[in-house]
């Protein structure tokens, strides 16, 4: 079955700064990523999502980009603001069924 | 658009008690599914329904775990006998459509945090 790594599983950053988080799945299959932020306390919510079409997405300042041939799949965060704090998992799909990364705890220190 | 509902948020029980978690799906969504999150395991996917039909459940820890989905706006997760090691936070999530279409989206209830004593 699909397994996906996460890394790193904290981030810490300064106002402004850019954020990258990276995965990498291993299902060949797997046809749709989709990227979730959690609140604390609050549900899991979807941010930006590409399918294995396309290479690259951006949504005003969050951008991710998909490699294929290497399995992986990155987040952006541009301009971070201290709102952008939370935590972030990438997914990844064949049929429906999602397979989620173990998340990522990003600070954004004013 | 109400989104997807869960009840109850919270359930306080002691260990052996059985316990029933509620979902309504978004309206017009044929998937539905049952995820459980803790520190410890992350999001995990117990169990998914198409069209009211169990998919899979190979995440469903054991036999204790139950979930049925009677009509297209109505599923239970049960969990009988309970125990202190099912304390987490127990969420449904509903789409629409299969996977490579827009509209797989999966969108999250609030959740239903679960302690068990």
């Amino acid at each position: 079955g699909e397994n996906v790594e996460q890394h790193p599983s904290t981030l810490s950053v300064q106002e402004g700064d850019s954020a990258v988080i990276k995965c990498t799945y291993s299902d060949s299959a797997s046809n749709y990523f989709p990227w979730y932020k959690q609140e604390l306390g609050k549900r899991p919510q979807l941010i930006i999502d590409i399918r294995s079409n396309v290479g690259e997405k951006k949504d005003q300042r969050i951008a991710v980009t998909l490699n294929k041939t290497a399995k992986h799949f990155s987040l952006h965060i541009t301009e971070t603001q201290p709102e952008d704090s939370a935590v972030y998992f990438c997914a990844a799909s064949g049929f429906q069924k999602l397979v989620f990364g173990t998340g990522t705890r990003l600070l954004v220190s004013p | 658009d109400a989104g997807v509902i869960q009840s109850p948020r919270h359930e306080v029980t002691e260990m052996g008690q059985e316990v029933t978690l509620r979902c309504k799906p978004i309206s017009g969504h044929d998937y539905l599914f049952w995820y459980r999150q803790t520190m410890m395991r992350g999001l995990e996917l117990l169990i998914y329904f198409n069209n009211n039909v169990p998919i899979d459940d190979s995440g469903m820890p054991e036999d204790r775990f139950s979930a049925k989905m009677p009509n297209a706006s109505f599923s239970t997760l049960k969990i009988q006998p309970s125990e202190p090691r099912d304390s987490a936070v127990y969420f449904c999530a509903s789409s629409w459509g299969s996977s490579g279409r827009a509209e797989d989206t999966q969108y999250f209830g609030p959740g239903t945090r679960l302690t068990v004593l």
